[in-house]
């Protein structure tokens, strides 16, 4: 089954800027979401289809795809940036959802 | 507005059955695709199911293929998750989540999820 892989956690201070990776085989030929997790709260889109993003979402937020790597930045990053993010496709071959494993944004 | 309610979960011994289910307003139910989705205490998230806007069309993570069976009745506005020989490992919090129109689209809309603990 595919799998998506995305580093346990990011720290960044405020004001930088943050990337975070998600990498899949092939990744660049999917479309990839966002999704935003708050402690304790239901998740949030904060990217679609690889970088629009919705409406209420920050232009901080943006997202790339190419190749095997899928990125998530944001930029002046700020204290309620932090959050739990995870990506997520759809995987055609097994015509299932897949998530990657996650990753905490720390603000320092 | 949307508006995702889904029953309350609860504590559910090896083996067992549970139902939840999941009422939506505040959109035209029938149009869109649903899914399931759990996170384990402290994991992240695993998508769970996922059925199309009429019912048609059904899919399973391989994880609760032939145990748990989804669900919809559009005339009640409502999703449905049949969990059957529960599992420890099928401990989560369960969300209801609909997607964007089309397929297969994001996830547009979350409830706050409910809680099933199996345990003896």
């Amino acid at each position: 089954s595919y799998v998506l892989t995305q580093p346990p956690s990011v720290s960044v201070s405020p004001g930088k800027t943050a990337s975070i990776t998600c990498e899949g085989i092939n990744i660049g030929t999917k479309s990839v979401h966002w999704y935003q997790q708050r402690s304790g709260q239901a998740p949030v889109v904060v990217i679609f289809y690889d970088r629009d993003r919705p409406s209420g979402i920050p232009e901080r937020f943006s997202g790339s795809n190419s190749g095997n790597t899928a990125t998530l930045t944001i930029s002046g990053v700020e204290a309620g940036d932090g959050a739990d993010y995870f990506c997520q496709v759809w995987d055609s071959g097994s015509d299932h959802w897949v998530f990657g494993g996650g990753t905490k944004l720390t603000v320092l | 507005q949307v508006l995702l309610v889904e029953s309350r979960g609860g504590l559910v011994k090896p083996g067992g059955s549970l139902r939840l289910s999941c009422a939506a307003s505040g959109f035209t139910f029938s149009d869109y695709y649903m899914s399931w989705i759990r996170q384990a205490p402290g994991k992240g998230l695993e998508w769970v199911s996922y059925i199309s806007h009429t019912g048609g069309a059904v899919y399973y993570a391989d994880s609760v293929k032939g145990r748990f069976t989804i669900s919809r009745d559009n005339a009640k506005n409502s999703l449905y998750l049949q969990m059957n020989s529960l599992r420890a490992e099928d401990t989560a919090v369960y969300y209801c989540a609909t997607h964007s129109s089309g397929w297969p689209t994001p996830i547009d809309y979350w409830d706050q999820g409910t809680l099933v603990t199996v345990s003896s």
